[in-house]
């Protein structure tokens, strides 16, 4: 099973200031990489699929980059809405499966 | 609008079983594989299954295999999570979501655009 795992575990910063979140697989996902958004108390939000495209909607503030097994989120100016807990997610043809990462916390500083 | 609906969850002892439901609307739900996902309390989200948009392929994650069966009715609409055995591990809040584009393959979509708020199951005595 492919293993994400998501640095750092919280990130303390103001708005304004820009964000860079990491993903990293276990081994090689291609670009099958996509990342959401959760705010307390809701459903996650998807930001970016395919490593590096954007959802419908979402903001272009937001990027995503990264192939293989190293991905990054990028928030370029942090407004005070994107304030959450964002998941990047992978898809593995063999064994069929999805697998999430453990979440990174943005938090205001 | 593009909607999804859960309904179904509730307290069951372990050991029980329970159905959840999930009403599509705003799309050609006929044409899009489609997903459960959880969420522990306080925890992040895991994969439970995914079903072809024609029901002929079905996966689950290893937790879930042999005890979860996914279907689905496409002239309702409707997604559905059959939970049998049910352990306390299995306490989760449950999203359905639907596959980001239609795929033809054996497996879905790389990402969930929609997303269902989520019914919750707690499996207590």
């Amino acid at each position: 099973e492919i293993v994400l795992t998501q640095s750092p575990a919280t990130l303390s910063l103001s708005p304004g200031e820009r964000a860079t979140l990491s993903c990293r697989a276990s081994q090689s996902v291609s670009s099958y990489l996509a990342w959401y958004q959760q705010k307390p108390g809701q459903a996650p939000r998807l930001l970016i699929y395919d490593a590096s495209n954007r959802a419908t909607g979402i903001p272009a503030r937001f990027s995503g980059s990264g192939s293989g097994t190293d991905f990054t989120l990028t928030i370029s100016s942090l407004e005070p809405e994107d304030f959450a807990v964002y998941y990047c997610q992978q898809r593995s043809n063999w064994p069929p499966g999805y697998t999430f990462g453990q979440g990174t916390k943005l938090e205001i500083k | 609008q593009v909607q999804l609906v859960e309904s179904g969850g509730g307290v069951v002892q372990p050991g029980g079983s329970l159905r959840l439901s999930c009403a599509a609307s705003g799309f050609t739900f006929s044409s899009y594989g489609m997903h459960w996902v959880r969420q522990a309390p306080g925890k992040g989200l895991e994969w439970v299954a995914f079903i072809r948009y024609d029901g002929s392929n079905k996966y689950y994650a290893d937790s879930v295999k042999g005890r979860f069966t996914i279907s689905r009715d496409n002239s309702k609409n409707t997604l559905y999570l059959q939970m049998n055995s049910l352990r306390a591990e299995d306490t989760a809040v449950y999203y359905c979501a639907k596959d980001n584009r239609m795929v033809q393959g054996v497996i879905g979509d790389d990402a969930f655009d929609i997303w269902g708020q989520g019914t919750m199951v707690t499996v207590s005595s």
